[in-house]
């Protein structure tokens, strides 16, 4: 049961244009939600976050959108460099404050940015 | 700023076999996590502490044990090792101060784990 999904395993662009990755969540109590970044033989590292409350936070390149109706979530990055070639994770937490950064993640999706 | 060391790096076990990885934050972190990471599942939650002497389960517990004798430190143990168990493992901490969310988790580089 996947309650945080990522449909598209890949994803490839040219350098300057605009990536869009997509998450799909299931469970009504997650209330928040973070993207990481993933580089080969390292950790994730967080990249940017957004709230139910809000539908759209941005940061620099990167903008996340969240469309609860849908419970959809997705992460803009423009414009795409070669250094953000990485495996990108849509993360969820529940409500409440025993949700104690508890987070349950997406399959990931491999962006490639081609210069 | 080592921020969250995980030892070893790479282990391979037989079957049956046991072993503790060691994760070390020095962010002064109460939350610590163990995760795993297997292709197409993303990472998924074995146990987490909110706090020194705590443990509690995650989504896929079976087949570990954790400690967390000291803040700083988060022991995940595996006492019989099974071929199920390869797999990348990740530690993580995260803040309590102000919320989790003001510091949303930091994770280690990672134990790559081979049980043959």
């Amino acid at each position: 049961d996947q309650q945080v999904k990522q449909n598209s395993p890949s994803l490839s662009v040219q350098e300057g244009r605009i990536s869009i990755l997509n998450c799909d969540y299931t469970n009504s109590m997650f209330d928040y939600f973070l993207w990481y970044k993933k580089y080969p033989a390292e950790g994730p590292t967080f990249l940017i976050s957004i709230s139910s409350i809000k539908d759209k936070n941005e940061d620099g390149r990167f903008t996340v959108f969240l469309n609860k109706s849908a419970k959809h979530l997705s992460l803009h990055i423009v414009p795409s460099q070669p250094g953000d070639s990485a495996v990108y994770f849509c993360a969820a937490s529940a409500k409440g404050g025993t949700s104690y950064g508890k987070l349950t993640f997406g399959q990931g999706t491999i962006l490639t940015v081609h210069p | 700023n080592a921020g969250v060391t995980q030892t070893p790096k790479f282990r391979v076990l037989k079957t049956g076999q046991s072993m503790t990885l060691l994760c070390a934050q020095d962010m002064n972190h109460e939350y610590m996590y163990w995760y795993r990471q297997d292709p197409g599942m993303g990472l998924r939650l074995i146990h987490y502490s909110v706090g020194e002497g705590t443990t509690a389960k995650g989504e896929v517990p079976d087949g570990y044990n954790v400690s967390r004798l000291k803040k700083q430190n988060f022991l995940l143990g595996l006492e019989s090792a099974a071929p199920s168990q390869t797999s990348v493992y990740f530690c993580a901490s995260s803040g309590s101060t102000g919320g989790w969310r003001n510091s949303p988790l930091h994770f280690g580089n990672g134990t790559r784990l081979t049980v043959t």
